[in-house]
């Protein structure tokens, strides 16, 4: 099946640093890309849309200025987590959409794991 | 996205069936039932997804009966490396992401 992978699968940082997360699909091209945010024990949200080319789409709630999506080419978007705080702790997963049969099939990165210190 | 309806936890025997129903009951009629697993710590794993018919690949059978209001994904052979939260999400043609629910835990007992 199609790859998609995520750096890094998990990182550890100081309170007020920033922290970039890259998705990639490995091989398709992928134009909308997906990144999810799950905390324990709880289901995935979705947090925003990342677009090539344009602007992402953020979901209802999510600060733009403070997670930035960066969808530069058609096997790459990275996250930003700025001025990351403790609450920023949690699993960030993004998925790419493959073009396909009926709706096209969407697949995961590994996730990566965030903990601020 | 028509909302969906699944256990929140299951146990099933090492190596017999597992069968995993879903109740989408407002399912329309341009939209997909797909099935995804995610095991401890990883992403979601895409398993099947279908229309109207019944599908089957080398992970499972997705069985949807004719009305499409419900669907169960079958395991044939569960293994201890199927133990996952099992997601059932309804995806219309013109919708890009998928909404999650709570899906259903399926624990697969030696």
């Amino acid at each position: 099946g199609a790859v998609v992978s995520q750096h890094p699968s998990w990182v550890i940082c100081k309170s007020g640093t920033s922290v970039k997360i890259e998705c990639r699909s490995l091989d398709f091209q992928a134009t909308t890309m997906f990144w999810y945010r799950q905390f324990p024990k709880q289901s995935l949200m979705l947090m925003a849309t990342s677009n090539e080319g344009s602007k992402a789409t953020y979901e209802q709630g999510v600060e733009k200025d403070k997670f930035l999506i960066n969808h530069a080419s058609l096997t790459l978007s990275t996250l930003t987590v700025t001025s990351a705080h403790p609450e920023d702790s949690s699993f960030y997963i993004c998925s790419a959409r493959r073009e396909g049969r009926g709706t096209g099939e969407l697949f995961f990165g590994e996730g990566s794991r965030l903990t601020v210190l | 996205d028509a909302k969906t309806t699944q256990p929140t936890s299951m146990d099933c025997a090492e190596g017999r069936a597992a069968n995993l129903p879903c109740n989408h009951s407002t399912i329309s009629g341009n939209e997909y039932v797909y099935w995804y697993r995610q095991i401890h710590s990883q992403g979601p794993q895409y398993i099947i997804h279908g229309l109207k018919n019944n599908e089957t690949n080398e992970m499972a059978s997705l069985i949807i009966t004719e009305d499409r209001k419900s669907s169960t994904l079958i395991l044939p052979h569960a293994t201890l490396r199927d133990t996952a939260v099992y997601y059932c999400i309804v995806r219309g043609t013109g919708a890009n992401n998928l909404f999650f629910g709570t899906g259903t835990r399926l624990t697969v007992i030696p």
